[in-house]
């Protein structure tokens, strides 16, 4: 049950698209299609963005958009908002009824 | 209006016990998984535990097997986790959340556990 890898922090300026990973292995990320990605504001709960791979759930911005790809998975944002500035965290089943969550990737609005 | 709300922490002493509980509101309780998260001061999301909506399965990360036990009350629309020989490493923010990786996915604010002499 190790984390899941992500880079610690991503930026990118108003308006443009920013992508960061999510690298698991084949028990996990590579081997199940229940990943997810969430959103987390300082002091806030964590609020689920995509899952499933690539669903978002309902009031969730399209700008907002999942893939994966062996072992790794990605989260897109699109047209970059000082209110997407947060932390990031994927998740994936890891097979037992066990879950894994990412390393967390720090997203700054420059 | 669907609601999480969860309570029993604090603070409490290495090897010691706590009780967290947390209560369900607006939705039909007994139909859906529920779980416990949690997040260590400044750092990442812990997946904890998470039972059926049934209660009759229950998994767990390893690091809390044999000391943690989950449980629900489906008459009373509770979800708790049982915590006994506690640990520096299980001071955490601890959410309850429904269903935490499908589309229905509903977390609570949080309620902090605190482990220290």
């Amino acid at each position: 049950q190790s984390a899941l890898t992500q880079p610690a922090s991503v930026s990118g300026s108003p308006g443009q698209s920013i992508t960061f990973s999510c690298t698991g292995t084949s028990s996990d990320v590579g081997s199940y299609n229940l990943l997810s990605w969430y959103q987390q504001h300082p002091g806030k709960a964590p609020k689920l963005m995509i899952y499933e791979g690539s669903k978002r759930p309902s009031g969730v911005s399209n700008r907002f958009s999942g893939s994966k790809s062996g072992n790794t998975a990605s989260l897109t944002i699109s047209g970059l908002q000082a209110e997407d500035e947060a932390d990031y965290y994927c998740c994936s089943y890891a097979g037992y009824g066990t879950y894994v969550f990412g390393t967390g990737t720090k997203v700054t609005v420059l | 209006e669907v609601q999480l709300v969860e309570s029993g922490g604090g603070l409490v002493q290495p090897g010691g016990s706590l009780t967290l509980s947390c209560a369900a509101s607006g939705f039909s309780f007994s139909t859906y998984w529920m779980s416990w998260l949690r997040q260590a001061p400044g750092k990442g999301l812990e997946w904890v535990a998470s039972t059926t909506p049934d209660g009759s399965e229950k998994y767990y990360v390893d690091s809390v097997k044999g000391r943690f036990t989950v449980s629900r009350d489906n008459v009373k629309n509770s979800l708790y986790l049982h915590m006994n020989n506690l640990r520096a490493e299980d001071t955490a923010v601890y959410y309850c959340a429904r269903d935490f990786v499908r589309e229905v996915a509903y977390w609570g604010q949080g309620n902090l556990v605190t482990v220290s002499s």
